[in-house]
């Protein structure tokens, strides 16, 4: 069966990075799209971008551009987000998902809690 | 980028009562690319409703989607105890992807 697996939640300092990865299994892994979502405590869902892992091209929220930066490596069927210059607004639950059809997301990762603090 | 506008912020309603949650685009979305989900607490959102209408893999058929242009709803026919969550109408084009702010279904 498809599943989606992230890794574990992570504390920061205000201006590192944090890299999360998500694992695919139970299906063709280049055949779909994989986006990634995040969730600030209390708050609604904010798209931040998506990468092909067929091709490995990349498509960012403007919000996004230039701090994050989407890969891919195939022979394991993971995808990575590496958020850098991080702040404290950064504090969120980061979701990869997979696009099922027509922009939607048919199975999420489980979050990863990311928390920037001092 | 298109901002979509969910309404009410919350519904209290009753098990068993029929709830109407509304989604408004501030542009025309095309309804192949309008998503519902449903979030509980501490969990990964669920896809309900693609391509405005279309019911997911295993959602139940108290559970529908319509709407066309700017005006999308999601209506639950008659809610179960386990509905009571928040749902978020979602849209994709030009690349661009947005969520609308949620709305709560809690119980009265």
């Amino acid at each position: 069966q498809v599943q989606v697996v992230q890794s574990g939640a992570e504390v920061k300092k205000p201006g590192a990075s944090v890299k999360v990865s998500c694992k695919a299994s139970g299906y063709t892994f280049t055949k779909y799209y994989i986006h990634w979502v995040r969730q600030a405590p209390g708050q609604g869902l904010q798209w931040m971008g998506l990468i092909n892992p067929g091709g490995g091209t990349t498509s960012y929220a403007q919000k996004f551009q230039g701090r994050v930066t989407m890969t891919r490596d195939t022979s394991t069927s993971t995808v990575y987000m590496e958020v850098s210059s991080l702040r404290s607004e950064d504090t969120a639950v980061y979701y990869c998902a997979r696009e099922y059809i027509y922009g939607s997301f048919d199975h999420w990762g489980q979050g990863t809690l990311v928390t920037v603090s001092s | 980028e298109i901002v979509l506008t969910q309404s009410p912020g919350t519904l209290s309603l009753s098990p068993g009562e029929r709830a109407t949650l509304s989604c408004r685009a501030s542009q025309s979305v095309s309804s192949s690319y309008l998503a519902w989900y449903q979030q509980k607490p501490g969990q990964a959102p669920r896809l309900l409703i693609y391509g405005a209408s279309s019911r997911a893999t295993g959602i139940p058929d108290r559970f529908s989607g319509s709407g066309s242009g700017t005006d999308f709803t999601l209506t639950i026919s008659r809610l179960d105890p386990e509905d009571f969550a928040v749902y978020y109408c979602q849209q994709y084009g030009s690349s661009l992807l947005t969520f609308g702010g949620g709305t709560k279904v809690e119980i009265k």
